[in-house]
């Protein structure tokens, strides 16, 4: 099993619709982030997470909202969802004792 | 200005090159440097990471920091067609704290040639 799961892998949905990814892991870190890539544009920031308490805002937080249930587990929401947020959603885990991040396989999301 | 940049490529080589990879960053306090290789349709994996001046060798890989001149490379020697694509640069700017915000550039894309 993936260290690092995110559901669902793929999501197709309309204009308005409130979408949630979620994400899991086993590694036993305390910070957790979600990125989003587009191409052209790299991975950019949405939310990151120090611990259960603490929530940040990343470069590109607008429209998106974030839920961290348990050290493990870090959702990420859209509220009404829109075309243009259409992208790839990656999470990633990381430990304070080392640079690396860890990510999920990614969510790709299609709004319509 | 962004806070990492990347030539967006793609940078072909044949193989058996050595490949080329740089990245510039704004943030002159940034401490912590990394390469993240993502192949198509896949997740970033990390492939080095530096954090002090100099160079850092890793197999057929070497990172290579300049603080001063605020830029990190990767070099690639004896490319291979499965080194074949995208490497983003990473960095953790000043300020960060305990969060430790980590900001990618929009990656470049390698070709190699056989």
């Amino acid at each position: 099993d993936a260290d690092v799961t995110q559901t669902p892998r793929n999501r197709i949905t309309k204009t308005g619709k409130r979408i949630m990814l979620e994400c899991s892991q086993t590694k036993g870190h305390d910070r957790m982030y979600w990125y989003r890539q587009d191409p052209g544009l790299g991975l950019r920031l949405i939310y990151y997470s120090f611990d259960v308490k603490d929530i940040n805002k990343g470069e590109i937080s607008d429209g998106y909202s974030v839920s961290r249930q348990a050290q493990a587990k870090f959702s990420l929401s859209l509220e009404s969802a829109i075309p243009n947020q259409t992208a790839l959603y990656f999470c990633a885990t990381r430990t304070g004792q080392t640079g690396e991040l860890f990510f999920g396989e990614g969510s790709r999301l299609t709004v319509l | 200005q962004k806070e990492v940049e990347q030539n967006s490529g793609p940078l072909s080589v044949p193989e058996g090159a050595i490949a080329s990879l740089n990245c510039t960053y704004s943030d002159r306090g940034s401490q912590s440097f990394f390469w993240y290789r993502q192949y198509s349709g896949k997740s970033p994996e990390l492939i080095m990471f530096i954090y002090s001046n100099g160079d850092k060798e890793d197999g057929r890989f070497t990172a290579q920091l300049n603080k001063a001149s605020q830029y990190v490379s990767l070099l690639i020697r004896d490319s291979q067609p499965s080194d074949s694509a995208t490497y983003l640069c990473a960095v953790i700017p000043p300020g960060s704290g305990g969060y430790q915000k980590v900001t990618f550039g929009t990656g470049t894309k390698l070709q190699v040639i056989p």
